[in-house]
């Protein structure tokens, strides 16, 4: 497709078990962002990749959280012992090498996590 | 918490002018950059300032003063479409993208 695509777009889970959310950029963009979207709230950062690097994993919440881009492509974004508190939509966003110069990220329409 | 302020709502009139404005931290600041997201859409780039002064896109234009490490969006010619949230972004130097809490703007018919 020609935009980010994002699966699952919804997933329901019970307290405690494992999730993984996928995110598909757009062809020959390098970069790619994981943030966590609250209601109400803005964008989270969680983790930033530059190819198949994690360039800055700071804003994943605790060790519960672990993102890989095995091959610079796609990206998982696993949560291990789901908890409540973990229930948001999940974004993912894509962009060129230049976003320092044009700042433009390209979502998705993103991962609805609910954690029963 | 997020290192940017901007207003958590705005109310505005159809056809009327509307500014979102959006105060940020300076630490490794390199521009500021704002997206729309309508309720259970994705965020939608609309545009970006790296250096000071006004960029205009159509009915809409973003403003950056650095010294005062502030910005604001202008939407002109509300359409009622244009209701939505608005997201201010600090894009740092080391291409982290922070962004604001939103903005949410009603426009009254």
């Amino acid at each position: 497709g020609a935009g980010v695509s994002q699966t699952p777009s919804n997933k329901v889970t019970e307290k405690g078990k494992y999730v993984e959310l996928r995110c598909d950029p757009i062809s020959g963009h390098t970069a790619l962002y994981w943030y966590r979207q609250s209601l109400g709230q803005g964008p989270e950062f969680l983790i930033y990749f530059q190819g198949t690097g994690a360039a800055d994993d700071s804003g994943l919440p605790n060790d519960r959280f672990f993102a890989v881009r095995p091959e610079g492509s796609v990206s998982t974004l696993k949560i291990q012992r789901t908890e409540r508190g973990d229930s948001a939509v999940y974004l993912c966003a894509s962009s060129f090498l230049d976003r320092a110069t044009t700042g433009e990220l390209f979502f998705g329409e993103g991962s609805r996590l609910t954690v029963l | 918490g997020q290192s940017l302020e901007q207003p958590s709502e705005v109310t505005a009139v159809e056809g009327a002018i509307v500014q979102i404005n959006c105060t940020y931290q300076t630490s490794g600041f390199y521009g500021l950059s704002w997206y729309q997201q309508h309720d259970g859409g994705a965020p939608t780039f609309l545009s970006y300032n790296a250096l000071d002064g006004l960029e205009e896109t159509g009915r809409f234009s973003s403003f950056l003063s650095r010294s005062d490490s502030y910005g604001y969006l202008l939407l002109q010619e509300l359409q009622m479409k244009d209701s939505a949230s608005y997201f201010c972004g600090r894009n740092r130097c080391d291409d982290k993208i922070i962004f604001g809490k939103g903005t949410r703007l009603h426009i009254l018919p």
